[in-house]
């Protein structure tokens, strides 16, 4: 079965502090890598998504992400935190036909101003 | 356009009693799933469907959980007689069927149950 690792619960930083979030994955075969995010009384929003080609991934607001084969990674980025990052970040996968995504347990992040 | 809409958005309720929750999908779109969220814990699928059948209910917890679709447009989740622990936030996304992992969320459904 699919399963996916957050390596974080929770992450404090402050505003400019550069940011990665670790994301491992479980799975035999051809994935398909999403990050998502939901903003405090939001929904959840995609910030960008992996199903083939280039290992790196850019996305909405200046995130980025990693597609490591090897090691079954899809890290998550930004150089630069703002505060209006302060949210919860989900990594999550399909197989490469699959329909129903596999979230880890998220990743809070709050941003000092 | 309209995203996914979910009602209500909170909903608490005591042991034993149904609650019965909404989702509208975005129009057009054939998939539509629920997810919940257990406090503290990951989002879990419950069920998958294309227009009005269900594709794929591995997720189901039990059958006091039943969710239907007809007509393929919204959906309806209950939940009779309802236990503590479904306590959690329940979502609801959809995606077109030409648009690979285009899912678009609702903002959940809060069920407590005490």
């Amino acid at each position: 079965a699919q399963s996916v690792s957050q390596h974080n619960h929770h992450v404090i930083l402050s505003e400019a502090a550069s940011l990665e979030l670790g994301c491992n994955y479980s799975y035999g075969g051809t994935v398909n890598l999403f990050w998502y995010v939901q903003y405090p009384g939001q929904h959840l929003q995609l910030l960008l998504k992996y199903f083939s080609g280039d290992p790196l991934v850019k996305g909405i607001k200046g995130f980025e992400a990693e597609f490591i084969k090897s090691k079954f990674s899809f890290n998550l980025r930004k150089p630069s935190v703002q505060w209006s990052d302060t949210a919860e970040y989900f990594c999550a996968v399909t197989g490469e036909y699959g329909n129903k995504l596999v979230f880890g347990a998220g990743t809070i992040l709050r941003v000092k101003s | 356009e309209a995203g996914v809409t979910q009602f209500p958005s909170h909903s608490v309720i005591e042991k034993g009693q149904t609650v019965t929750l909404r989702c509208d999908p975005i129009s057009g779109h054939d998939n539509l799933y629920w997810y919940r969220r257990v406090m503290g814990k990951e989002i879990k699928f419950l069920l998958h469907f294309v227009k009005e059948s269900k594709q794929d209910e591995s997720g189901m917890p039990n059958n006091r959980f039943l969710a239907e679709r007809t007509g393929g447009t919204y959906s309806t989740l209950k939940v009779q007689p309802a236990e503590l622990e479904d306590s959690g936030v329940y979502f609801c996304a959809s995606s077109h069927r030409r648009v690979r992992g285009g899912y678009t969320f609702g903002s959940g459904t809060r069920l407590t149950v005490v």
